[in-house]
């Protein structure tokens, strides 16, 4: 059972470009979750997904920012006109529908933001 | 100060020594987590403790909660230089959903060295 798979695992962008992390879940879970760590902070958290819905992005930027998590394939962070501000590592976990207390979490993909 | 606040900081003992570390938090909560990070790496489950626990244990690992208090206690004993790595603390909001949107503390770095 292969755990959370993130892609790309490092990506560099330069400013005003896009950048797109995929994440996909542990087999069996239908939740997902994004979160954020800036350099020496914990994580913090952005969106919350079931599959085709997005049930809480209160931690999401307003702009620039947008996620999916879609009926077939990866759940899908995408950033758009990167500013070297969004520089960070970004984490997904997903966890399974009777046990969200505890999630478990890909290996993250390092954003930089040239 | 923010929910989920570790300390100390940082942390340097000698193998075979006990580490503590301690969270405060802010909100009530369902349960409280620890995450182990690797520097460079994703976010590892080590344990979780519900509102209704007082003390849990899992190998060398354990974690007190103080609900009273808002604040939790890792205890790691007869460290291994293996056991290198920040440590978070994450708490689930008793307020909202119970979908585990997780808050994460600021972490501890705990350096074992051998």
């Amino acid at each position: 059972n292969a755990g959370v798979m993130q892609n790309p695992r490092h990506l560099v962008r330069r400013r005003g470009q896009e950048a797109r992390l995929r994440c996909s879940p542990m087999k069996g879970h239908s939740h997902v979750y994004w979160y954020r760590q800036l350099p020496e902070e914990g994580l913090k958290f952005m969106v919350y997904l079931q599959k085709e819905n997005i049930i809480d992005e209160s931690g999401m930027p307003k702009e620039r920012f947008s996620a999916e998590f879609p009926k077939e394939g990866p759940s899908i962070l995408r950033i758009q006109q990167v500013v070297r501000g969004d520089s960070a590592a970004y984490f997904c976990a997903s966890s399974p529908p009777s046990r969200t207390d505890t999630q478990y979490f890909g290996p993250g993909t390092r954003l930089t933001v040239l | 100060s923010q929910q989920g606040e570790e300390d100390p900081q940082a942390l340097s003992i000698q193998e075979g020594e006990n580490a503590t570390m301690n969270c405060s938090y802010k909100t009530s909560i369902n349960n409280l987590q620890w995450y182990r990070q690797n520097s460079g790496r994703g976010l590892v489950h080590l344990i979780l403790i519900r509102s209704n626990e007082r003390e849990k244990h899992s190998g060398r690992l354990r974690v007190t909660l103080d609900t009273s208090k808002k604040s939790s206690s890792l205890l790691i004993t007869a460290s291994r230089a293996a056991d290198t790595a920040s440590y978070f603390c994450a708490t689930d909001y008793a307020g909202g959903t119970s979908y585990g949107k997780l808050t994460f503390g600021q972490g501890t770095i705990l350096t074992v060295h051998p």
